[in-house]
């Protein structure tokens, strides 16, 4: 079973815009991970969030955390074709649990 | 590119067929984990290898089993194949297991298709 649940399954925006993936999670973790993956490929980590902070940033990256509602949400500022990607949500007890991904698709 | 290498990149093997996939992880990352990762789905988790011991187990069959090495290089192996283990199999090497601030380095990925 999956312990992360991405919303929404697909979002599609123009250049420029912004994007905002949530992500739920089920049980408590020690931090929350987001990783990025290009079609049918390797993922890569984006920004890792601690559960004792509330926001991070990472260049066009921002990042939330909300421990008592066990959401998170990742937000792409000024996106641009190349984020076109599928964003995971992951947290880590020992092992990484992933949920089912945000496909993003950005079109020029 | 991160350094972790799979191989091979492709494969295609037969029903009840037993497949064997590599792993080289990072330098100086000490753990390994394999997941599986269906089409329009995202990875799960199979198992991890912490100094040549597994460390940790998903809810897959004991017919996937793996290995690590000394150089902490690791294989999945996959027994009676099935149509349903055709998937892209990932693995991702870690400094250290359970350590909270460790981010994941993963390989490119093995495509695997059973038929």
């Amino acid at each position: 079973s999956q312990q992360g649940e991405e919303d929404p399954q697909a979002l599609s925006i123009q250049e420029g815009e912004n994007a905002t993936m949530n992500c739920s999670y089920k049980t408590s973790i020690n931090n929350l991970q987001w990783y990025r993956q290009n079609s049918g490929r390797g993922l890569v980590h984006l920004i890792l969030i601690r559960s004792n902070e509330r926001e991070k940033h990472s260049g066009r990256l921002r990042v939330t955390l909300d421990t008592s509602k066990k959401s998170s949400s990742l937000l792409i500022t000024a996106s641009r074709a190349a984020d076109t990607a599928s964003y995971f949500c992951a947290n880590k007890g020992g092992k990484l649990i992933f949920g089912q991904g945000t496909e993003l698709s950005v079109k020029p | 590119e991160t350094g972790v290498t799979q191989s091979p990149t492709h494969l295609i093997k037969t029903r009840g067929q037993q497949v064997t996939l590599r792993c080289s992880s990072q330098s100086g990352h000490n753990t390994v984990s394999w997941y599986q990762q269906a089409l329009g789905q995202g990875p799960q988790f199979i198992f991890q290898y912490y100094r040549e011991e597994e460390n940790g187990r998903g809810n897959f069959p004991p017919r996937f089993s793996g290995l690590q090495f000394p150089n902490y290089s690791s294989e999945l192996n996959v027994n009676a194949l099935e149509l349903d283990d055709s998937a892209l199999y990932l693995c991702a090497s870690f400094r250290r297991p359970g350590e909270a601030d460790t981010e994941a380095f993963f390989g490119q990925g093995t495509r695997l298709t059973v038929v």
